[in-house]
């Protein structure tokens, strides 16, 4: 079954700190990759998104993943992080097949302090 | 983007009763839903995938019989938590995907229905 691991569960840096958060998933077909960012309270926004072209994807508020596919990693990074980073942030895969399930990683929990 | 509601945001009930959260798209039609639980300090686990007419698909572990998904139209979307006890007490998501996100798999999230069993 397919999954995908986050290995750092609680990070804490302190502001202007560059940020590199990993994610490694096991299936071996063609996959769509996401990270999404949870705010204290808040729902789950989409923070950038890999489908295919160019591995090094930008997405809002400064973030960046590159998507290294023999390594099977999608890592997020920042390279000046903020006090309004301080979230939880999930990686997410899916298989290109019928169903598109999303699978999440256990979440990466980021506090970021002044 | 794409906006997707959940009804209601906080539910407590007594135990043994049963609890619907509806997940509604705003503004696209959804022609998949997916149901997710997420337990505190965890990640999201998916509970099954609904399509509009037709039966959804659990995940393993999941009992349907205990947890009723209707999708009836192409906007909505419902959970039932059936006979409810406090093991069940979870953050319920909803997700939606759209016809534009049928070869990306890119969802929609719901603001989550946080039900407490008591």
């Amino acid at each position: 079954a397919q999954s995908v691991s986050q290995h750092n569960h609680h990070v804490i840096l302190s502001e202007a700190a560059s940020l590199e958060l990993g994610c490694n998933y096991s299936y071996g077909g063609t996959v769509n990759l996401f990270w999404y960012v949870q705010y204290p309270g808040q729902h789950l926004q989409l923070l950038l998104k890999y489908f295919s072209g160019d591995p090094l994807v930008k997405g809002i508020k400064g973030f960046e993943a590159e998507f290294i596919k023999s390594k099977f990693s999608f890592n997020l990074r920042k390279p000046s992080v903020q006090w309004s980073d301080t979230a939880e942030y999930f990686c997410a895969v899916n298989e290109m097949d019928s169903s598109y399930k999303l699978i999440f990683g256990s979440g990466t929990r980021l506090l970021v302090r002044p | 983007g794409a906006v997707v509601s959940q009804h209601p945001s906080w539910v407590i009930c007594k135990s043994g009763t049963s609890v619907k959260i509806e997940c509604r798209s705003l503004d696209f039609q959804a022609t998949t839903m997916f149901w997710y639980r997420q337990f505190p300090k965890q990640s999201l686990m998916l509970m099954a995938t609904s399509n509009e007419g037709s039966k959804a698909t659990y995940e393993q572990g999941v009992e349907k019989d205990k947890f009723l998904i209707n999708h009836a139209s192409l906007t909505l979307s419902t959970l039932t938590v059936t006979s409810a006890h406090p093991e069940d007490s979870s953050f319920y998501i909803c997700s939606a995907r759209g016809l534009a996100g049928v070869h990306t798999g890119e969802l929609f999230f719901g603001e989550g229905s946080r039900l407490t069993v008591l």
